[in-house]
């Protein structure tokens, strides 16, 4: 079974453009989150998404969106990017109903830099 | 608002050592605790997930336990080798996410 896919593994942008990452779950998991990771702020939760509407939100500005197609993927925006914006942006799909009680498979991550 | 700390933040053990990664959360009520390793500039590998309904889990060299009522975890390393070197990160579920810890850093010298 193949694991959970994000593209681009790599991105480069500069203050003020947005930014589409996009996330493709083990297939048959319904839910998937996306997280943030800084080294000063470690791994935090941004949303969560299961059939096709978001469900969970952690606490980040309105710039950062995501939504998730009937397939189960998912793509998140960041518009008007910040300095600060620059992490590794990791997604993670669970199998079914709540995130919280399954276990979280992760991708390899997209790594935003902003210049 | 949960907090999960872990501690040593770092370490360094010669191969062969068994080691023990603590993990401590603030808030007990939690639905489960799951440990993670992550390679540098990688995403996060799941080792061990453990319901809140149980006590240990345990995958070859490595053994997971968690006291609920405490607060806290470990992990458990037999054996160490230098393919184990990388950071290891809890994380307990609560009613909408997971919340993580900041990670201890191992390197297994060979």
């Amino acid at each position: 079974k193949a694991g959970v896919t994000q593209t681009p593994r790599y991105l480069i942008k500069t203050r003020g453009q947005q930014v589409t990452l996009s996330c493709s779950p083990i297939s048959g998991h319904r839910s998937v989150s996306w997280y943030q990771q800084t080294p000063g702020q470690g791994l935090q939760f941004l949303f969560e998404y299961f059939s096709e509407t978001q469900r969970n939100k952690g606490n980040f500005p309105g710039r950062f969106s995501g939504r998730q197609f009937s397939n189960s993927r998912s793509e998140m925006n960041v518009s008007t990017l910040e300095l600060g914006d620059s992490a590794l942006y990791l997604c993670a799909s669970s199998p079914v109903g709540t995130s919280s009680y399954n276990e979280q498979f992760f991708g390899p991550g997209t790594r935003l830099t902003v210049l | 608002k949960q907090e999960v700390t872990q501690i040593p933040a770092a370490l360094s053990v010669p191969e062969g050592e068994n080691l023990v990664l603590n993990c401590s959360f603030t808030d007990s009520a939690i639905y489960n605790l799951q440990w993670f390793r992550q390679d540098p500039g990688k995403g996060l590998t799941s080792l061990l997930l453990i319901q809140s309904s149980q006590r240990e889990q345990t995958s070859g060299r490595l053994n997971a336990s968690l006291d609920k009522s405490s607060g806290r975890s470990t992990l458990y390393i037999a054996a160490s080798q230098p393919g184990d070197s990388a950071t290891y990160l809890c994380a307990v579920s609560g009613a909408n996410n997971l919340f993580f810890g900041t990670g201890t850093r191992l390197t297994v010298i060979p």
